[in-house]
């Protein structure tokens, strides 16, 4: 069965310091995608990205990057110079790819991030 | 903004009632899926529809059921409610495409059942 934690349930920081979310995941398939979400107050949920098993290549997206570690199971998610509107709650998400269509995710707990001024 | 509308955005119910939530998708979009999420928790997955047709469900009894109309638009349906169906309904829509897994969703429903 295919699982994902997210160790950190809530985070605090003051704007402009460095903040990551961490992700560790379960599964037993080779082939997967890992997800970022992230979900405002308003309560939709945002796609943040998508990432491949066989894509270990960090990612970098302007103050946001990403942290992709097979070795370890972990896709975990950086904000450089966080900032008041960066406050949310954050999930990341797994998908195997034998799930028809890709829209069947696992999603963690989720970890609450708020930026304060 | 993703284009995905919810309705109600609210709404109470007791427990045995009925309810139906609607969901219009995204333009272009020819799947929807639809998500529970209790409070403080991540959204688990109850099922999706393409072609109006289910093609996948998750962990949940068949008293919660759907449709999906030729226009893409879809509804989810819960009978029977019990009180721990108290819980956020989101729903996501997307292009049936093996791996994508990039979702649009709603601002949801919440369900609040006593």
């Amino acid at each position: 069965a295919q699982k994902v934690t997210q160790a950190q349930t809530e985070i605090s920081v003051v704007e402009k310091e460095d903040v990551t979310l961490d992700c560790v995941y379960e599964t037993r398939d080779t082939t997967y995608y890992l997800f970022w979400y992230k979900q405002p107050p308003s309560g939709e949920l945002v796609f943040l990205i998508r990432r491949n098993s066989f894509d270990e290549q960090n990612e970098i997206s302007g103050r946001y990057s990403w942290n992709f570690q097979k070795s370890t199971s972990s896709f975990n998610f950086t904000i450089t110079a966080s900032q008041v509107v960066d406050s949310a709650v954050y999930f990341c998400a797994l998908s195997e790819a034998g799930e028809t269509s890709g829209s069947r995710l696992t999603f963690g707990e989720g970890t609450q991030l708020t930026v304060n001024p | 903004e993703t284009g995905v509308t919810q309705s109600p955005t609210h709404l109470i119910k007791t427990r045995g009632q009925q309810v139906t939530l609607r969901c219009s998708s995204q333009s272009g979009h020819n799947t929807v899926s639809w998500y529970q999420q209790a409070l403080g928790q991540g959204p688990q997955f109850i099922f999706q529809y393409y072609r109006e047709e289910e093609n996948g469900r998750g962990n949940f009894p068949p008293r919660f059921s759907g449709l999906q109309f030729p226009n893409y638009s879809s509804e989810l349906n819960v009978n029977a409610l019990e009180l721990d169906d108290s819980a956020l309904y989101l729903c996501a829509s997307s292009f049936y495409s093996l791996r994508t897994g990039e979702l649009f969703f709603g601002e949801g429903s919440r369900l609040t059942v006593l």
